[in-house]
């Protein structure tokens, strides 16, 4: 069965930072990959995926993500953090053969002026 | 494209009530997936659709909780009688032909803003 894990339920940063969130996935076979960004009282927005091809993806607000599959990882970054990154992130996880996507636990990130 | 719609965007309601949650997803999406979302459990898909049929509901909590799809325009999703321990976020998503490969494009799911649920 396929989860994902997300390290670190909370990661704060100052304003002008790297932000880093990590996800790590276990499949059997190549998964996609997908980001989602929540900001309060809205629903999850979706940031970026991978399915195939380029394992560098870019996805909207200045972040990518990488995947790497000898790591099982698709950690999510930002060279630059803005006051306005500030949302809970959640890594999901699909294959090719299911409809649902199984979501992480979110990481709640702060950034500080 | 107005999204995913969710109505009422906030329910208060008392203990032993019914409570029904409504989703319009997206023109011409042929999934619809409901959501909960509480601090102590997180994000919980709790039944899908695929052209209106129920496909899995074993996130079901509990015979209190129904969903239909009378058709692929509407949803809902209803909880009775309605305990405190419902309360949560209640998501709707809607996703075109789930999550299957065609030419390698993946189709995501669409979330609506949420259903804040208060029961009392």
């Amino acid at each position: 069965a396929q989860s994902v894990t997300q390290l670190g339920s909370h990661v704060s940063v100052s304003e002008g930072a790297l932000v880093l969130l990590r996800c790590n996935y276990s499949s059997s076979v190549p998964p996609y990959l997908f980001w989602y960004v929540q900001y309060p009282n809205q629903g999850l927005q979706l940031l970026l995926k991978y399915t195939t091809g380029a394992t560098l993806v870019k996805g909207i607000n200045g972040f990518e993500a990488e995947f790497k599959k000898s790591e099982t990882s698709f950690h999510l970054t930002k060279p630059s953090a803005h006051m306005s990154d500030a949302a809970e992130y959640f890594c999901a996880v699909s294959d090719h053969n299911t409809d649902k996507l199984i979501f992480g636990t979110g990481t709640r990130l702060q950034v500080f002026p | 494209d107005a999204g995913v719609i969710q109505s009422p965007r906030h329910e208060v309601t008392e203990m032993g009530q019914e409570v029904t949650l409504r989703c319009k997803p997206i023109s011409g999406h042929d999934y619809l997936f409901w959501y909960r979302q509480t601090m102590m459990r997180g994000l919980e898909l709790l039944i899908y659709f695929n052209n209106n049929v129920p496909i899995d509901d074993s996130g079901m909590p509990e015979d209190r909780f129904s969903a239909k799809m009378p058709n692929a325009s509407f949803s809902t999703l209803k909880i009775q009688p309605s305990e405190p321990r419902d309360s949560a976020v209640y998501f709707c998503a809607s996703s075109l032909s789930g999550l299957a490969v065609l030419g390698g494009i993946s189709y995501e799911q669409y979330f609506g803003p949420g259903t804040r649920l208060t029961v009392t």
